[in-house]
């Protein structure tokens, strides 16, 4: 059964670093999602992406985040300058095809800013 | 804006008990509305889903019903396993092609033997 994959699974990093969160989508999906779960509270939306460009974005993704397609695989979530109330489990998903509107979750990054 | 409001947990049950959770939503329009299920170190698993009202989405023992009369979407199951221990999350997305999830806090459900 096709999944989402994610890496890393942990990624720790010093405070002002850049962080680079990497997701593979289930290959004919043509929506894809970050989320992200601070410890003990809920899911966030933070964006989602189609054709090539964010459909969609949410408060907490400021211009420290971005995110790209570079090549017809992968999708990545960058964090220019970490801080430390980034810290949290970064989840991507993808949607599409006939179950357009059910989205498929990776196993999660555990983001740890120090 | 639209929002999910989950019964408050942790939820502690013994095994083959009779399980609710609590789930109601705040959406303009027609949303479709999502069970989904983070067993411990793992990521969000879809569980069911909904589309329209009165649907009902079943799966695993697990069924929810598309209540629109009371904005609700609670999970039942009749009989609860060891195995079931999860947090469970309420989530929508409006109909309207795909957009992001909306998800409710989660509940933390743990079955004891």
């Amino acid at each position: 059964e096709p999944e989402v994959t994610q890496t890393p699974s942990h990624q720790v990093t010093q405070m002002g670093q850049e962080v680079i969160l990497r997701c593979v989508p289930i290959s004919n999906h043509l929506y894809f999602y970050w989320y992200r779960q601070i410890l003990g509270q809920k899911v966030e939306f933070l964006v989602s992406f189609y054709n090539n460009e964010i459909s969609e974005k949410s408060e907490i993704f400021d211009d420290q985040f971005s995110v790209e397609r570079p090549d017809g695989s992968n999708f990545t979530l960058k964090i220019r300058s970490t801080k430390l109330e980034d810290s949290a489990m970064y989840f991507c998903a993808s949607s599409g095809g006939r179950t357009y509107n059910e989205q498929f979750f990776g196993p999660g990054t555990r983001l740890t800013v120090l | 804006g639209d929002s999910v409001t989950q019964m408050e947990g942790p939820v502690t049950l013994s095994e083959e008990a009779f399980l609710t959770i609590n789930c109601t939503y705040t959406a303009t329009g027609y949303p479709s509305l999502f069970w989904y299920v983070q067993y411990p170190g793992e990521g969000l698993q879809l569980l069911l889903k909904a589309t329209k009202a009165d649907d009902k989405g079943s799966n695993k023992g697990f069924e929810a019903t598309y209540r629109k009369e009371t904005t609700s979407f609670h999970l039942e199951k009749g009989s609860v396993q060891v195995s079931d221990s999860a947090v469970y999350f309420c989530a929508l997305t409006p109909i309207q092609g795909a957009q992001k999830l909306v998800f409710g806090q989660g509940t933390r459900l743990t079955i004891n033997p």
